[in-house]
C-alpha cells in the first residue's frame, strides 16, 4: 500500500518556465488537496477537490492550476514559475466520510522540493 | 476566520524532561482538532484526532488534550528520537467543505 505518491522530489526551473507535480493516492479516497510549506507560515491550502472532474481554489491558488480525471490522480501545474513559488509542496487525501479509526486524518506524500531561479 | 497558534516555536528539551506544547485556536464550528508530526524532508505523520472538549488520546510518550480553546500535547520522558517538528490543525465546515488550518509548528530537540 503504497499511500500518497509525489513527484518529483526535487526540481529547479527557470522563471517562467512551466511544471506538472503529480500526486497519485490508491487508498480510493475522494478528497485530495495541494499544500505548500514555507519557514514561519505552516502549511497553506492551494487547491483541492471533493472528486474526479470537482475541484476548487483553496488560501493560495495564484498561479497553480489543477485537475482531477480519475480518483487517483491530482496533478498540480505551475503556469509561469516565479520565485515566489519556491517551496515544498504536498499532496494530500483523505476520506469524504468522518466516521471510522482513520475518518479525517489526511495522509500526506513525502513532498516535492521546488526551487525557482 | 480560523486561526491556529502553536507555542513555542522552538523547545530543546533533555532526555526524560517531560514538557508540553500548545495549540490555541480559533474556529466557528470545530469538527475535529489534528496532531502531526514532522521529520525534516518528510510529509507530515498523523499522530491524534480530538473532537470534543475533555477528550484526550495516548500514543507511547505522547498524550493530547483538548479545551475549548486550546489544545496541548504532553511529551513524557522522551526520547532523542521524539525530535521532530509536531503541528497542529483544525477542521471546521467551510462553504460545504471541511476546511483544515495548519499551524506553524513546534520544532522539539531531545538532547541524549
Amino acid at each position: 500500500n503504497a499511500g500518497v505518491t509525489q513527484t518529483p522530489k526535487f526540481q529547479v526551473l527557470k522563471t517562467g518556465q512551466s511544471m506538472t507535480l503529480q500526486c497519485a493516492q490508491d487508498m480510493n479516497h475522494e478528497y485530495m488537496s495541494w499544500y505548500r510549506q514555507d519557514p514561519g507560515m505552516g502549511l497553506r491550502l492551494i487547491h483541492y477537490s471533493v472528486g474526479a472532474g470537482i475541484t476548487d481554489q483553496g488560501e493560495v491558488p495564484n498561479g497553480y492550476n489543477v485537475s482531477r480525471s480519475t480518483t487517483e490522480d491530482f496533478p498540480l501545474r505551475l503556469l509561469s514559475a516565479a520565485p515566489s513559488q519556491t517551496s515544498v509542496y504536498f499532496c494530500a487525501s483523505r476520506s469524504r466520510s468522518d466516521r471510522g479509526p482513520s475518518g479525517n486524518t489526511i495522509y500526506f506524500g513525502e513532498g516535492s522540493w521546488l526551487t525557482v531561479v | 476566520e480560523d486561526q491556529v497558534t502553536q507555542s513555542p516555536e522552538a523547545l530543546r528539551l533533555q532526555e526524560g524532561e517531560s514538557s508540553s506544547l500548545n495549540c490555541s485556536y480559533t474556529v466557528s464550528g470545530l469538527r475535529g482538532l489534528f496532531w502531526y508530526r514532522q521529520d525534516p524532508g518528510k510529509g507530515p505523520e498523523f499522530l491524534f484526532t480530538l473532537y470534543s472538549a475533555g477528550e484526550e488520546k495516548e500514543k507511547e510518550r505522547l498524550k493530547a488534550t483538548l479545551t475549548k480553546k486550546e489544545s496541548f500535547l504532553h511529551i513524557t520522558a522522551p526520547k532523542p528520537e521524539d525530535s521532530a517538528t509536531y503541528l497542529c490543525a483544525v477542521q471546521a465546515l467551510s462553504g460545504g467543505y471541511q476546511k483544515v488550518t495548519f499551524g506553524t509548528g513546534t520544532k522539539l530537540q531531545v538532547i541524549p
